[in-house]
């Protein structure tokens, strides 16, 4: 069974700063999906970027870029110039590949806030 | 169009109340999911349709009963309920899990209160 770690219950950073939030993995899978998903106080889950394990290149959308080393099953969020707008839950998510397998195994989430 | 609708918002139901959750997508999924989720909390799934046939069903409670239309639609059927059940449920769509593109696409869920 796949575990996910999220060792930050809740962090802080000022407005226009950088913040990295932590998540680790254990799998005995060597393919697999990476999330990280936001769910600010609107309830929704947003995706903010996904990984492919097969792919050595860091994935980036915007302000948005993980840091993934698979060796070490570590795959963090780092938030560029943030806005009040990023004050939310941030959850990694794991999934596994191949037909059936549909269950994400979320980490228990990091309480971000965005302080003016 | 990258949404997923789920209506009511908001919903207060007594124990012996029967009463219905909808989501809708239009985005070609066929997978669609129920998730239940509490305060300060993970989602838990609950059930995942592929292709409008029931998976997975997470050892569910009967008193909650999934239903899928159609392609775009998924409902769940709440009777019975206990305070405990009083959480965010949290409907999701993804393409299945034969593709590659397998991420999953949420509503902003239905907050329940079970009075």
């Amino acid at each position: 069974a796949q575990t996910v770690t999220q060792s930050q219950p809740e962090m802080s950073v000022q407005e226009a700063e950088t913040v990295t939030l932590s998540c680790t993995y254990d799998t005995s899978e060597s393919n697999y999906y990476l999330f990280w998903y936001k769910q600010p106080p609107s309830r929704q889950m947003i995706l903010v970027i996904r990984q492919e394990a097969y792919k050595q290149q860091n994935a980036t959308e915007n302000r948005f870029s993980v840091n993934f080393q698979k060796a070490a099953k570590s795959f963090s969020l780092k938030i560029s110039d943030s806005q009040l707008g990023d004050t939310a839950m941030y959850f990694c998510a794991f999934r596994a590949p191949g037909a059936g397998s549909y269950q994400l195994t979320f980490g228990k989430g990091t309480k971000l806030s965005v302080i003016p | 169009d990258t949404e997923v609708t789920q209506t009511p918002k908001h919903l207060v139901m007594g124990m012996t109340n029967k009463k219905s959750l909808k989501c809708e997508q239009h985005m070609g999924h066929r997978a669609m999911y129920w998730y239940k989720q509490k305060a300060k909390k993970p989602p838990e799934l609950m059930f995942v349709y592929s292709y409008e046939k029931l998976s997975i069903n997470e050892s569910v409670p009967s008193r909650f009963s999934p239903e899928c239309p159609n392609s775009s639609l998924l409902n769940l059927h709440l009777h019975a309920l206990q305070p405990e059940d009083s959480a965010l449920y949290l409907c999701a769509s993804s393409h299945p899990s034969d593709r590659a593109n397998t991420e999953a696409f949420f509503g902003q869920g239905t907050r329940l209160t079970v009075v």
